[in-house]
């Protein structure tokens, strides 16, 4: 059974830093596309970011809304993903999810971690 | 790429069959896929590729389209259908949502 989850939310002043983690298990996590979705409270969802597998350079892809203020990593030996976030503002207030992605397609999502950017 | 989803929200009786509709700005193929979130929930994915199942979906769920428009049709209603659905592409980057469509009972 594929699983996924989150850890590493809670509450952070506007301007510091947060790194979340994904644990996955049930599958092949180095054959993956990961990514990161978030949703606002009350508000739909929004792609934060993507990271390739290995055989694709694990590069990646970000929003525009957190482009050079996010970092998106995994360590594959470890069947994990990470969002590194910081500078981080009010508006990054949100739900954060971990999802597994087949050919490009979303297919699994974990339970979401919430993080809260607050003074 | 820009996706709207219509209605935003839509009142039917359990057995109904409903069907939610999504239009992206430009052309993207059948690079399309629909979720269903419950309230205080992880979304789960319904369909990909515009009309492909995930698996374990019941066949109830539906998908169609191609190009810009696209639509979602759920048949039989449940009581366990009641719940928000969302469109997106992945035809390229940004990867968008619609706004979403709530299903509410009548």
């Amino acid at each position: 059974e594929v699983q996924l989850v989150e850890s590493g939310g809670g509450l952070v002043q506007p301007g510091g830093s947060l790194r979340l983690s994904c644990a996955a298990s049930g599958f092949t996590f180095s054959d993956h596309y990961m990514d990161w979705v978030r949703q606002a409270p009350g508000k739909g969802l929004e792609w934060v970011g993507r990271i390739r597998n290995k055989a694709n350079s694990y590069t990646t892809e970000y929003a525009a809304s957190v482009k050079g203020r996010f970092t998106i990593s995994r360590d594959d030996s470890k069947n994990s993903l990470f969002l590194q976030m910081s500078s981080l503002k009010t508006e990054d207030t949100a739900v954060y999810y971990c999802v597994r992605s087949s050919l490009y397609y979303f297919d699994n999502w974990g339970q979401g971690t919430l993080v809260t950017v607050s003074s | 790429i820009q996706m709207t989803q219509s209605p935003s929200s839509l009142s039917a009786s359990v057995g109904d069959t409903v069907t939610i509709t999504c239009r992206a700005s430009q052309g993207i193929n059948n690079y399309l896929a629909w979720f269903q979130q419950k309230p205080g929930k992880a979304p789960k994915s319904l369909i990909y590729a515009a009309s492909s199942l995930q698996s374990g979906v019941p066949s109830k769920f539906s998908g169609s389209g191609s190009g810009t428009d696209f639509t979602l049709t759920i048949s039989s209603l449940q009581p366990e259908d009641f719940a928000t659905y969302y469109c997106q592409h992945y035809k390229t980057y940004p990867i968008t949502f619609g706004q979403g469509t709530r299903l509410e009972i009548k």
